[in-house]
C-alpha cells in the first residue's frame, strides 16, 4: 500500500462549524505533515509530527488544531474558520523523521470552503 | 530574494520535443533536490529526487544539480501531453531548519 488516504475529498462549512479532515497511511512512515494550498501558489507547510509528536508549528493559527492518534492517523480538526481559510489542503508523510522533508507522499488533498 | 525560484510560465513545448524546467535556489548549503509535478486540482507527485552534482536519469526524466551554480533543473525528453501540469521544484535546506522550501511553479503545456 502505497498510498495516503484523506477525508473527505471536499467541504464545505460555515464559519462557526466544527470540522475534522482526516489523513491515513499504512507505510510505516513515522513523520506526517499537514500543507495548506491556495490556488496556483505552492503547498505551504502547516504542521509535522515525528513518530506521533509534533514536531513543527508553522505558526499556524489556533483555529486549527492537529492530532496524530497513532502513527497511521493524522487529523486536522478546524473551528471558527475564516473565508480567507478557503484551500487544498494536503496530508503528506514521508518514512524517516531523521530525514524530514524527504520524499515526500501526498494524500489527494480535501479542497475546503469556508463560507 | 525568494529562497526558490523558478519561471512560473507557462512554458509551451511541441510534442515530442524536449521540456526544460530550471530552478534556482538560495541557500548554498541545501541538501536534497526535489520535482514533483502536480496536475491542475490534484496533489503533488514526487517524480525525480537528486542528491548530488551531475544529471539523473529515470525513463523520459532527466534530473541536473550543480551546487556551485545553485541551480536544479528538470529535462523531459519525448514530451507527452500527459505532462502537461505544473512543476513544483523542491529544496531541503541545510541541517537545523527543518522546513522543505517549494518553489511557486512551472506551468508546462506540451501542444500536440
Amino acid at each position: 500500500d502505497t498510498e495516503v488516504t484523506q477525508t473527505p475529498k471536499h467541504l464545505v462549512m460555515g464559519m462557526t462549524n466544527k470540522k475534522s479532515l482526516k489523513c491515513e497511511q499504512h507505510m510505516g512512515h513515522r513523520a506526517m505533515y499537514w500543507y495548506k494550498q491556495k490556488a496556483k501558489k505552492p503547498p505551504e507547510l502547516m504542521f509535522v509530527y515525528s513518530y506521533e509528536k509534533l514536531s513543527i508549528n508553522e505558526s499556524v493559527p489556533s483555529r486549527f488544531s492537529p492530532e496524530c492518534p497513532n502513527s497511521s492517523l493524522l487529523n486536522l480538526h478546524l473551528h471558527a474558520l475564516q473565508p480567507e481559510d478557503s484551500a487544498l489542503y494536503l496530508c503528506a508523510s514521508s518514512q524517516d523523521p531523521a530525514a524530514l522533508n524527504e520524499k515526500l507522499f501526498f494524500g489527494s488533498g480535501t479542497q475546503l470552503s469556508v463560507l | 530574494q525568494k529562497e526558490v525560484e523558478q519561471n512560473s510560465g507557462p512554458l509551451s513545448v511541441p510534442e515530442g520535443a524536449i521540456a526544460s524546467l530550471n530552478c534556482t535556489y538560495s541557500d548554498r548549503g541545501s541538501q536534497s533536490f526535489f520535482w514533483y509535478r502536480q496536475y491542475s486540482g490534484k496533489s503533488p507527485e514526487l517524480i525525480m529526487s537528486i542528491y548530488s552534482n551531475g544529471d539523473k536519469e529515470d525513463g523520459r526524466f532527466t534530473a541536473q544539480l550543480n551546487k556551485a551554480s545553485q541551480y536544479v533543473s528538470l529535462l523531459i525528453r519525448d514530451s507527452q501531453p500527459s505532462d502537461s501540469a505544473t512543476y513544483l521544484c523542491a529544496v531541503v535546506p541545510p541541517r537545523g531548519n527543518e522546513k522543505l522550501t517549494f518553489g511557486t511553479g512551472t506551468r508546462l503545456t506540451i501542444i500536440p
